[in-house]
């Protein structure tokens, strides 16, 4: 069974740093892109970036560009999200997914969310 | 940048009503729409991938067309489980790639 398993919520202060995990089974990892996209509260879906996880090819939207870093580790079948100087309006549920054989950009397989809550 | 213009942005209608869902590209992308529905407090799921084919385990009355810029996710017989927003989403497989979501459409029972 396919499974993308994210870490658990987070509360942040202004200007800290969070790294967020996606924990892949069921399937190869290295062989298939995964997605990472932000909900900010009561809003529509955004794509951040996707990568593959085989060669660490990564591509970013460029409203996220700059602003976070998608990484994995093939070791652990991981993704990862990086944000730094968090603000308050990275308050969002962050979902990792992917597509499988459906292609790069499709995403068939979610992870459950990962609300970051960002808050002096 | 592609854009998505998806509309109406809510609906309501009532069970057993043919519900129709728009999305409007801003340059042709052939078949590269994928169609999701997402329950409140729930990850998206993906109901109809490449304009018109139904993803594994999606009831019959789902079903997505459309080619070029235009393209519609039709519900033949609204249920009540179907009470969802709906986002359509472009992707572009040419480097550098990309994807654009639809601002969603907020669907409930009359």
């Amino acid at each position: 069974e396919v499974q993308l398993v994210q870490s658990g919520a987070e509360v942040k202060k202004p200007g800290e740093s969070l790294k967020i995990s996606c924990r892949a089974s069921g399937y190869s990892f290295p062989s298939y892109w995964v997605a990472w996209v932000r909900q900010m509260p009561g809003k529509g879906l955004e794509w951040m970036g996707s990568i593959y996880p085989g060669d660490s090819e990564t591509r970013y939207s460029p409203s996220f560009q700059g602003q976070v870093i998608i990484s994995v580790d093939r070791s652990t079948y991981t993704a990862h999200l990086q944000l730094s100087s968090l603000k308050a309006s990275d308050t969002a549920t962050y979902y990792c997914a992917t597509g499988l054989w459906l292609g790069d950009y499709t995403m068939a397989y979610w992870g459950q969310g990962t609300l970051v809550i960002v808050s002096s | 940048d592609i854009q998505m213009a998806q509309s109406p942005s809510s609906l309501s209608a009532s069970v057993g009503d043919r519900v129709t869902i728009t999305c409007q590209a801003s340059q042709d992308i052939t078949n590269f729409l994928n169609w999701y529905q997402q329950k409140p407090g729930k990850a998206p799921k993906l109901l109809i991938y490449d304009a018109s084919n139904l993803e594994t385990g999606v009831p019959p009355r789902f079903s997505g067309d459309g080619s070029g810029t235009d393209f519609t996710l039709t519900i033949s017989s609204l249920q009540p489980e179907d009470v969802a927003t709906y986002y359509c989403q472009q992707y572009n497989n040419i480097p550098p790639g990309g994807v654009t979501f639809g601002q969603g459409t907020r669907l409930d029972i009359k």
